[in-house]
C-alpha cells in the first residue's frame, strides 16, 4: 500500500512568521492530495487540497505545493496566528476506492 | 444537520468485552470508513466500505468488524476487547466524483479498555 512520511512531527512558530509542513508519498498511482487540520479533542477537517495535474494552490494564507516527480508536496502556512495551532496531517489518495493514507502529524504551536 | 455522526463519543469498558460503535452519514456517499487514532495521533485506516462492498482491510486483528446494514451506516464491532484497542475511532465517508474527495469525518469515540 502506500506510505506517507510527514515532517517535522512538531514546530514551533512566532506568530506571523511562516511554517511549512513537507510530505512524501510512494506510490505513484496517487493522485489526490488533501491536508486535514485536527484541533485538540475535534475531528480532522479538510483546509487544502491538490490534485496530481496541479503544481500548487493557495486559499488565502495557507498553499499546497506538489512535486510528482519527487512525489512529495508541502503545506505552507503564512502569517500565522495562534489559532493555527493544531495537528496537521497530510494524505494520499489514488481515488480508486478513495483509499486515504495519512502521514503521521505535525503539531504546529504558534507563539503569540 | 450533522454530516457525519456517530455514537457513543465516549465508551470506557472492560477487558474481554464486547462492543459497537454506529456511524451515519447523510451525504449520500458511497464510501465511509474507520480510522483509529492512537495516543501518538497516528491516524490508521481500519477498513473501507464502497457500496456496501468491503474493499480495503488493513492489518485489523479479525476481532474486529465493519458492517454496513445500508450504503448510509456502517458500524464497528469489536469483540473481545483488549487493553491496547484503547483509542479514538473515527468514522469517515467521501464520495468519488471524477477522482477522489474529502473524506468528512465523524466527531470520534474514545474508546477506554480497563
Amino acid at each position: 500500500g502506500e506510505n506517507v512520511e510527514q515532517h517535522p512531527s512538531t514546530l514551533s512558530v512566532q506568530e506571523g512568521d511562516s511554517a511549512v509542513i513537507k510530505c512524501t508519498y510512494s506510490d505513484s498511482a496517487s493522485n489526490y492530495f488533501p491536508w486535514y487540520k485536527q484541533e485538540l479533542g475535534k475531528r480532522p477537517q479538510l483546509i487544502i487540497d491538490i490534485r496530481s495535474n496541479v503544481g500548487e494552490k493557495k486559499d488565502q494564507r495557507i498553499a499546497v505545493t506538489l512535486n510528482k516527480t519527487a512525489k512529495h508536496f508541502s503545506l505552507h502556512i503564512t502569517e500565522t496566528q495562534p489559532e493555527d495551532s493544531a495537528v496537521y496531517f497530510c494524505a494520499a489518495s489514488k481515488g480508486t476506492g478513495n483509499q486515504f493514507y495519512f502521514g503521521t502529524g505535525t503539531s504546529l504551536t504558534v507563539i503569540p | 444537520d450533522t454530516a457525519v455522526s456517530q455514537t457513543p463519543k465516549y465508551l470506557v469498558t472492560q477487558m474481554g468485552n464486547d462492543k459497537s460503535i454506529k456511524c451515519e452519514q447523510n451525504l449520500g456517499h458511497d464510501t465511509m470508513y474507520w480510522y483509529k487514532q492512537d495516543s501518538k495521533k497516528f491516524l490508521k485506516i481500519m477498513f473501507s466500505y464502497n457500496n456496501k462492498e468491503l474493499i480495503i482491510n488493513e492489518t485489523v486483528p479479525n476481532r474486529f468488524s465493519p458492517k454496513s446494514p445500508d450504503k448510509a451506516h456502517l458500524n464497528l464491532h469489536i469483540n473481545s476487547l483488549e487493553l491496547g484497542d484503547s483509542a479514538v475511532y473515527f468514522c469517515a465517508s467521501s464520495q468519488e466524483v471524477g477522482g477522489a474527495t474529502e473524506a468528512f469525518f465523524g466527531q470520534g469515540t474514545r474508546l477506554t479498555v480497563v
